[in-house]
């Protein structure tokens, strides 16, 4: 099954965006995958925010703001997270997960864990 | 609205098991899947299976086979993950979250049962 790396640590200014970016192992493609986003904040449980496949296939959770939004760089075989016009309260851990259909595995990366400076 | 509340916090003895509870509510419990997805202090998540409410069906992560079974009572719309065979590493937070189908996105998540180890 593919291994989802993520950077442990991204820190960026108030105001400012940002690239979460979620790796695909070797051996898998981006493309081949449903890419989906979660944010988890001190003592609360991980939330949903949005999926990305392509630019034709993709979906926001309910309630997440656009700003959120998603991606892939086939270049670097990574989903991608983007968050514009960051706020304080967007500090949080964000992991990114997919579902491996070969090995009916579901799979997380280890997570990114975003200060706003 | 659309929840799931766990059941509370446990405390067992290495080599006991444990039984932790998922009460659905605001939608059809048998229309989606749920997943239990566990997660030790300060450490990232770590998916351990579902469950189809309406079939029975499940699917279990490699690292859990024949040691987790996942089960539910539709009566009461409520799932429930039994892990045997515990030991000081499986302390941490247990969390059901739904999915649509397999392998869909995890949405909503219950507020967690932290399971502790320890002799």
């Amino acid at each position: 099954q593919p291994v989802l790396t993520q950077p442990s640590s991204h820190s960026a200014s108030s105001g400012a965006s940002v690239r979460l970016t979620c790796m695909l192992s070797s051996g898998f493609s981006v493309g081949d995958f449903w890419i989906r986003w979660y944010q988890q904040k001190p003592g609360n449980p991980p939330r949903y925010l949005l999926y990305y496949h392509s630019d034709s296939n993709k979906g926001q959770g309910s309630g997440v703001p656009s700003r959120f939004s998603g991606s892939n760089d086939a270049s670097a075989n990574a989903g991608i997270l983007r968050i514009s016009g960051l706020q304080p309260e967007d500090e949080a851990d964000y992991y990114c997960g997919t579902w491996h259909s070969n090995s009916k595995t579901r799979v997380f990366g280890g997570g990114t864990k975003l200060t706003v400076l | 609205q659309v929840q799931l509340v766990q059941s509370g916090a446990e405390v067992k003895k290495p080599g006991a098991s444990v039984k932790v509870s998922c009460k659905a509510s605001g939608y059809t419990f048998t229309s989606y899947d749920i997943n239990w997805v566990r997660q030790a202090t300060g450490q990232g998540l770590e998916w351990m299976g579902w469950m189809n409410p309406n079939s029975g069906n499940t699917g279990y992560a490699q690292k859990f086979q024949g040691r987790v079974t996942m089960t539910r009572n539709t009566s009461i719309s409520t799932a429930y993950m039994e892990l045997s065979s515990l030991r000081s590493e499986d302390t941490a937070v247990y969390y059901c979250a739904r999915g649509r189908i397999v392998g869909a996105s995890l949405d909503p998540w219950g507020q967690g049962t932290l399971v502790t180890v320890s002799s």
